[in-house]
């Protein structure tokens, strides 16, 4: 089976940098990935680390450290828009054939001025 | 050009009541998903089919039968609605089952009254 923890909240103010952490358990890992929503809206991919270490794409980085099955989202100069869910994300093989996205149940970014 | 679309954006159905959600990616990715997201946000895989043909098909009650009439599609029926049934149903899509960015559709909120 699989799992992952992340916080449930975290809170901040504009500009501002936030760490999301997320910790995880799966029977065979391919590795880690970022997921952002807005309230209403779709979850949209923000990154993917299959190896060990950090990677940035402008104001946002993750990280993976493969051996402490352990990895972040890292968000700079926080904006007002950045409010949203982020969710961490594994492929596992279920029982089945193919294997699919299984995601940690998400962080609720509140940035306030 | 919308790449995952997916009809109706809201769906408010009595119990018992038999509907479909439709969903269609104009990608050309191989690889098409079914996730619902209850009320706490919880992100989870339901379906899962590569070229037309059913890989994952996770712990879902039989009244939930999805179908992909070509690589396109992916059309999901829900017969004899429950109360437990309401929530968000997301459609998304992969390049192929090994990809971790998937292109979520804008969602279906269905509420059963």
């Amino acid at each position: 089976g699989q799992s992952l923890e992340q916080p449930s909240e975290v809170t901040a103010v504009e500009g501002a940098i936030v760490q999301i952490n997320c910790t995880y358990q799966t029977s065979g890992f391919y590795g880690l990935s970022w997921y952002q929503q807005h309230d209403g809206g779709a979850p949209t991919f923000l990154s993917y680390n299959a190896l060990d270490g950090l990677e940035e794409t402008g104001r946002f980085s993750s990280f993976l450290s493969r051996s402490d099955s352990y990895g972040y989202l890292l968000l700079q100069e926080l904006q007002m828009k950045d409010s949203a869910s982020y969710f961490c994300a594994v492929r596992d093989r279920s029982n089945q054939a193919g294997t699919a996205l299984i995601f940690g149940k998400g962080t609720t970014l509140s940035v306030s001025s | 050009d919308t790449a995952v679309s997916q009809t109706p954006k809201y769906l408010v159905t009595q119990m018992g009541n038999d509907k479909s959600i439709k969903c269609e990616q104009n990608l050309g990715h191989d690889t098409m998903y079914w996730y619902k997201q209850d009320s706490k946000k919880f992100l989870k895989i339901m379906f899962s089919y590569n070229n037309k043909e059913l890989i994952i098909n996770e712990t879902v009650p039989n009244r939930f039968s999805p179908k992909s009439p070509d690589k396109a599609h992916l059309n999901l029926h829900i017969n004899s609605l429950e109360l437990g049934d309401s929530a968000v149903y997301f459609c998304a899509s992969s390049q192929d089952s090994s990809n971790y960015g998937y292109t979520f559709g804008s969602g279906t909120r269905l509420t059963v009254v």
